[in-house]
């Protein structure tokens, strides 16, 4: 079965770190574009970042140098390492494969 | 950025009857649009692709269409599981970019 499953949110202090991981079964990471998208209670939704091709990433301007994307083929898992944490990254993060398969989120809370 | 504007914000309507949700870019998107429905408590759903494109599994009832600047997304008759907010969002520019979303609610 083709599923993604996120992990690593919790509470954090503003300023702080996180890294949320994401492990994909029934395909390869390294393979297909994989993506972080975030949505805020209450609030639609929001791309975060997507890696593709080997090497290839990209950012929302809002998470620009402070979030970066990565992944383990060995592992065959996704990364979202996330610094410099605001107030405002508070959401739940979803992995997601292509378009078509999503995880059912991590929650991320930024608050002192 | 692409902004992506989703009309309206809310939509009421009977079940049986028909829906038509809009979705229009701040530029050209050429036919790089995605349709998604998402349920209280539940990840997104991927419904349409590349415009018109049912996803796997997604009724017929579901289309889409349109081209460049304005999307529709029409659900011919809308069955009590089909009520929930919906995103369009374009990937043909970097940053991907979604829409507010419209929510169908039960009249």
């Amino acid at each position: 079965e083709v599923q993604v499953v996120e992990s690593g949110g919790g509470l954090v202090q503003p300023g702080g770190s996180l890294r949320l991981s994401c492990a994909a079964s029934g395909f390869t990471v390294s393979s297909n574009y994989m993506s972080w998208v975030r949505q805020a209670a209450g609030k639609g939704l929001e791309w975060v970042s997507v890696t593709y091709s080997g090497d290839t990433t990209y950012y929302a301007d809002s998470v620009k140098g402070r979030f970066t994307i990565s992944r383990d083929s060995s592992k065959n898992t996704l990364y979202l390492q996330m610094n410099s944490l605001r107030a405002e990254d508070t959401a739940v993060y979803y992995c997601v494969r292509d378009q078509n398969v999503w995880g059912q989120g991590t929650m991320v809370t930024v608050s002192s | 950025e692409i902004v992506m504007t989703q009309t309206p914000a809310t939509l009421s309507v009977s079940p049986g009857e028909g829906a038509t949700l809009s979705c229009r870019a701040s530029q050209s998107v050429s036919s790089n649009l995605a349709w998604f429905q998402q349920k209280p408590g539940q990840a997104p759903r991927l419904l349409i692709f590349g415009t018109s494109t049912r996803a796997t599994g997604v009724p017929a009832r579901f289309s889409g269409s349109g081209s460049g600047t304005e999307f529709t997304l029409t659900i011919s008759s809308l069955q009590s599981e089909d009520f929930a907010v919906y995103y369009c969002q374009q990937y043909n520019n970097w940053p991907r970019t979604f829409g507010q979303g419209t929510k169908v609610e039960i009249k």
